[in-house]
């Protein structure tokens, strides 16, 4: 089975504008997740998509949003973008059912100048 | 709300030598949790988990964990370290949301460091 995609694998912004990333779940997954990595902050859960509704929001503005299609595939975009915002975007994935654990894909770096 | 400690955010062990990564967590209810390795440049990848059921979970590349409930702990380990163990670990603890799923809230990770 292959993994979890995510493109592009690395992006340069300027500040002021935005980004759509993409994420592609394991065959057959249908909960996506997707996490914000920095040196300072750590990992942060932003939000997470099921049958195409965000189902949990983290605690982050509203600069960052998302959406999941209907064959689970995932984007997230982020509007205005700040040089805080410079990070390592990991997306992860799990199944249904009882399924805990998640997925990870090699995350996309976005670097904002 | 739960919360995960990792104690040494690095971590220096010899080839061949016992390698252990602290974790302690926060949960108000029984807990699941995991350990992720992530290595340079790529995302995380699943080592072990602990959801019910047996205590001492064994995982993948020779690692294993156990879950304490009385030290509210879920240490890693490995008895003998190999060169190829050099990356950053993380501990996590998942909670269950409200409208259905769940998210991984995690420790700051440790950087392990495995010398000659």
């Amino acid at each position: 089975k292959a993994g979890v995609t995510q493109t592009p694998r690395y992006l340069i912004k300027t500040r002021g504008q935005q980004v759509t990333l993409s994420c592609s779940p394991i065959s057959g997954h249908r909960s996506v997740s997707w996490y914000q990595q920095t040196p300072g902050q750590g990992l942060q859960f932003l939000f997470e998509y099921f049958s195409e509704t965000q189902r949990n929001k983290g605690n982050f503005p509203g600069r960052f949003s998302g959406r999941q299609f209907s064959n689970s595939r995932s984007e997230m975009n982020v509007s205005t973008l700040e040089l805080g915002d410079s990070a390592l975007y990991l997306c992860a994935s799990s199944g249904t059912g009882t399924e805990i654990e998640q997925y990870f894909g090699p995350g996309t770096r976005l670097t904002v100048t | 709300a739960q919360s995960v400690t990792q104690l040494g955010s690095h971590v220096s062990v010899s080839e061949g030598a016992l390698v252990l990564l602290r974790c302690n967590y926060s949960s108000s209810v029984p807990p699941y949790l995991f350990w992720y390795v992530q290595y340079p440049n790529q995302g995380l990848q699943l080592l072990l988990k602990y959801t019910t059921g047996a205590t001492l979970v064994k995982g993948i590349n020779g690692f294993e964990a156990e879950f304490k409930k009385s030290e509210t702990s879920f240490h890693l380990t490995k008895p003998s370290a190999h060169m190829s163990d050099a990356a950053e670990y993380f501990c996590a603890v998942s909670h269950i949301l409200t409208g259905g799923g769940n998210k991984l809230t995690f420790g700051t990770g440790t950087q392990l460091k495995v010398e000659l």
